[in-house]
């Protein structure tokens, strides 16, 4: 079954630090990755989705993804106390066409 | 505004009762997914359906059933069979054949939250 990894935390940073969120995948053939945002009791929300190798800006958001080391990232610059959620990645599964995610990596932003 | 309801959003079932989870979307998504998140734990993909009259099982499926006769409709059932089905229930949709091969990402209803009694 392929497999999405990520850390589950809790990831503590301090306001205003940049928070770097990590997730490997094992589909090779995989094309396009996706981070949401959860808050507790809440549904998942899209942050942002990459398919090209480098970097990809957002506001304070950042993606970067490595296809040949199959690892997917996102930096969250300046830090806020309402970012402290469950960040969820996500990869496009070739054959399905469905989203297969990761268990999340729960951050607190400590004020 | 377009987007997805789910309801209800919160649901009780009795033991060896069937329960019926209802999905509607008014984005023209292709696509419609549901998954099931337990505490702690990312989501897991139950059934997914690319058009209509037509759904595969993912990960999870026995003891779930859905149909998709209209596409803007995806309702789970969840049977008798599921022994443990309390969880937080998601629908998601995404353009699927009509967006870009690439940006296939999801869009997520607010959650049903089932519990046994």
């Amino acid at each position: 079954q392929k497999e999405v990894e990520q850390n589950s935390g809790p990831l503590s940073v301090p306001e205003g630090a940049i928070a770097s969120l990590n997730c490997t995948y094992s589909d090779r053939g995989s094309q396009s990755f996706f981070w949401y945002r959860q808050y507790s009791g809440k549904s998942p929300e899209l942050i942002m989705f990459i398919y090209s190798n480098g970097d990809k800006e957002d506001g304070r958001f950042t993606a970067q993804l490595n296809k040949a080391s199959q690892y997917v990232s996102l930096l969250i610059r300046d830090s806020q106390p309402s970012d402290s959620a469950t960040y969820l990645c996500a990869v496009r599964d070739t054959g399905r066409r469905a989203l297969t995610f990761g268990s999340g990596t729960r951050l607190q932003v400590q004020p | 505004d377009g987007g997805i309801t789910q309801s209800p959003k919160y649901l009780f079932r009795k033991e060896g009762q069937n329960v019926t989870l209802s999905c509607e979307q008014n984005l023209n998504h292709d696509a419609m997914y549901w998954y099931r998140q337990d505490p702690g734990q990312g989501l897991r993909l139950i059934y997914y359906s690319q058009i209509v009259n037509d759904f595969q099982k993912g990960d999870i499926a026995e003891g779930y059933s859905v149909s998709r006769e209209k596409k803007e409709s995806f309702p789970l059932t969840v049977t008798s069979a599921q022994k443990n089905p309390t969880a937080f229930y998601l629908c998601a949709s995404s353009p699927g054949r009509m967006g870009k091969k690439e940006n296939t990402e999801a869009f997520f209803g607010q959650g049903t939250r089932l519990t046994v009694v």
